[in-house]
C-alpha cells in the first residue's frame, strides 16, 4: 500500500510561471517531510523539507507547504524556470531515519 | 560536501550471475541505504543499515542480500540475478537527522 502519492505523474508549466507539486501521505506518525529533485543519471538531491510542527518552509523560490488535517504537502516552485525540468519526489519519515518515497512527478519547464 | 560514491554507472550481467554493487560514502554517516528505483514505483528502500555489521531488510529485500564491514562502505549482493532486478540503483547515506545524500546510481541491466 502505498503510503506517500504524488498522483500527477507529470507536469508542464511556462517558464516564469508557477509551479505546484503535490504530495499525499496516509500515515498520520509522518512528522518531517522532504522534497527531491532528479535528473537523468544522476541521483536525488535533497531540495527542501518541513516539520511537522511547521505549515510552511521557503527557500529562494522554493515554498513546501503542510497540510496536517488533509495529509498534504505541496511544493511550489516561483518562478519556474528551465533548469528546473526534473523528476521531482516527496518523501516522508516517521523518524530520523527511514524515508518512504512518492512515485514522482516529472515537471517539465518551457520556454 | 558529501560525497556517495557508486562503483558502476552501468552493469549487464547475464541471469543467474552474481553481481555486487559496491557504495562508498566520505562523510563518517551512520546510515546507509540502497533502493531500487523503478518508472511509476519511485524510490523502494531495499536495506538500510545503521552501523558497521547492522543490516535491516528493507520494503522489498527478496533475492538481495548486503554487506557492511566498514563504515564507509556499504554493498548490495544480488545473489543469482533475475531480469525482474534490471533497474537503477541508488545508494544512499545520512548522519541520521532524515536528510539523505545519494550516489549518481547505477543501472544494472540481466539478460
Amino acid at each position: 500500500d502505498q503510503q506517500v502519492k504524488q498522483n500527477s505523474p507529470s507536469l508542464s508549466v511556462q517558464e516564469g510561471r508557477i509551479s505546484i507539486l503535490n504530495c499525499d501521505y496516509t500515515n498520520s506518525m509522518f512528522d518531517y517531510f522532504l522534497w527531491y529533485k532528479k535528473y537523468p543519471a544522476e541521483g536525488p538531491t535533497f531540495l527542501i523539507s518541513i516539520s511537522s510542527i511547521k505549515d510552511k518552509n521557503e527557500d529562494g523560490r522554493f515554498t513546501v507547504f503542510l497540510n496536517k488535517s488533509a495529509k498534504h504537502l505541496s511544493l511550489h516552485i516561483v518562478p519556474s524556470q528551465p533548469g528546473d525540468s526534473a523528476v521531482y519526489f516527496c518523501a516522508a519519515t516517521p523518524g530520523p531515519d527511514k524515508l518512504i518515497f512518492g512515485t514522482g512527478t516529472r515537471l517539465q519547464v518551457f520556454p | 560536501d558529501v560525497k556517495v560514491t557508486q562503483s558502476s554507472r552501468y552493469l549487464v550481467k547475464r541471469t543467474g550471475e552474481k553481481v555486487f554493487l559496491e557504495c562508498v560514502q566520505d562523510m563518517d554517516h551512520e546510515n546507509m541505504f540502497w533502493y531500487r528505483q523503478d518508472p511509476g514505483l519511485g524510490l523502494r528502500l531495499i536495506y538500510f543499515s545503521y552501523d558497521v555489521k547492522m543490516k535491516e531488510k528493507g520494503d522489498i529485500p527478496e533475492g538481495y542480500s548486503v554487506s557492511r564491514e566498514k563504515k564507509e562502505r556499504f554493498s548490495l549482493i544480488l545473489e543469482s540475478a533475475s531480469t525482474n532486478q534490471t533497474s537503477m540503483y541508488l545508494c544512499a547515506s545520512s548522519p541520521g537527522q532524515g536528510i539523505q545524500y545519494f550516489g549518481a546510481g547505477t543501472r544494472l541491466s540481466v539478460l
